[in-house]
């Protein structure tokens, strides 16, 4: 069973870092590419940062809100993929979910991913 | 930055209704678009991926279809699970984008 598990939210004050982390179990995760998305409280879905898997780089791509701020990384040791926040705003205030990206390709040759599995998420209150 | 506008952002039905939810993309994406279902207090999970393709374990009542800037995702017969928030989110072109959800509510 595919299993992603955030963790390290919580309150911290504007300017301040903090770092996330999401444990994935019951899958090769070296095999597949992450991706953060957040949701402020009450909003919709935004996309924050993804990495792609080593077979193809391990290269990553970010929104431009946090683009300068955040970086993702991953330890395919221990299937963990990694959010720095650093810089923090009161707008980054949101639920982080990580999730496994599925690679697909289509007709026109073109591949891309989709988000196949989510965590359940950790809260990040930025607030003085 | 490709936008997605997603309607209704409301929508009330009963159990047992065909309801329909549209994106529509400001440039084409092929059929690079998937749909999510959010429940309150949840993450959000995958039911739709390439536009068409039932994400495994989804009931057979949702459907998706469309191509290029016009998409819809359709629930054939309403549940009473189905009641929640749907999502649909392009990964055509970075950086990825989702719309601005449907919450489909009990009439």
């Amino acid at each position: 069973e595919v299993q992603l598990v955030e963790s390290g939210g919580g309150l911290v004050q504007p300017g301040r870092s903090l770092r996330l982390s999401c444990t994935a179990s019951g899958f090769t995760f070296g095999d597949y590419a992450m991706s953060w998305v957040r949701q402020a409280p009450g909003k919709g879905l935004e996309w924050v940062g993804f990495i792609r898997s080593k077979a193809y780089g391990g290269t990553t791509e970010y929104a431009a809100s946090v683009k300068g701020r955040f970086t993702i990384s991953r330890d395919d040791s221990k299937s963990i993929a990694y959010l720095q926040m650093n810089s923090l705003k009161t707008e980054d205030t949101a639920v982080y979910y990580c999730t496994r990206d599925s690679r697909v390709t289509h007709a026109s040759g073109k591949s891309s991913y989709y988000f196949d599995y989510w965590g359940q998420g950790t809260l990040v209150t930025v607030s003085s | 930055v490709i936008w997605m506008t997603q309607s209704p952002s409301l929508l009330s039905a009963s159990t047992g209704d065909r309801v329909t939810i549209s994106c529509r993309m400001s440039q084409g994406i092929s059929s690079y678009l998937a749909w999510y279902q959010q429940k309150p207090g949840k993450a959000p999970e995958l039911l739709i991926y390439a536009a068409s393709t039932l994400q495994s374990g989804v009931p057979s009542r949702f459907s998706g279809s469309g191509s290029g800037t016009d998409f819809t995702l359709t629930i054939s017969c309403l549940q009473s699970e189905d009641f929640a928030t749907y999502y649909c989110q392009q990964y055509y072109s970075f950086p990825w984008t989702f719309g601005q959800g449907t919450k489909v509510e009990i009439k």
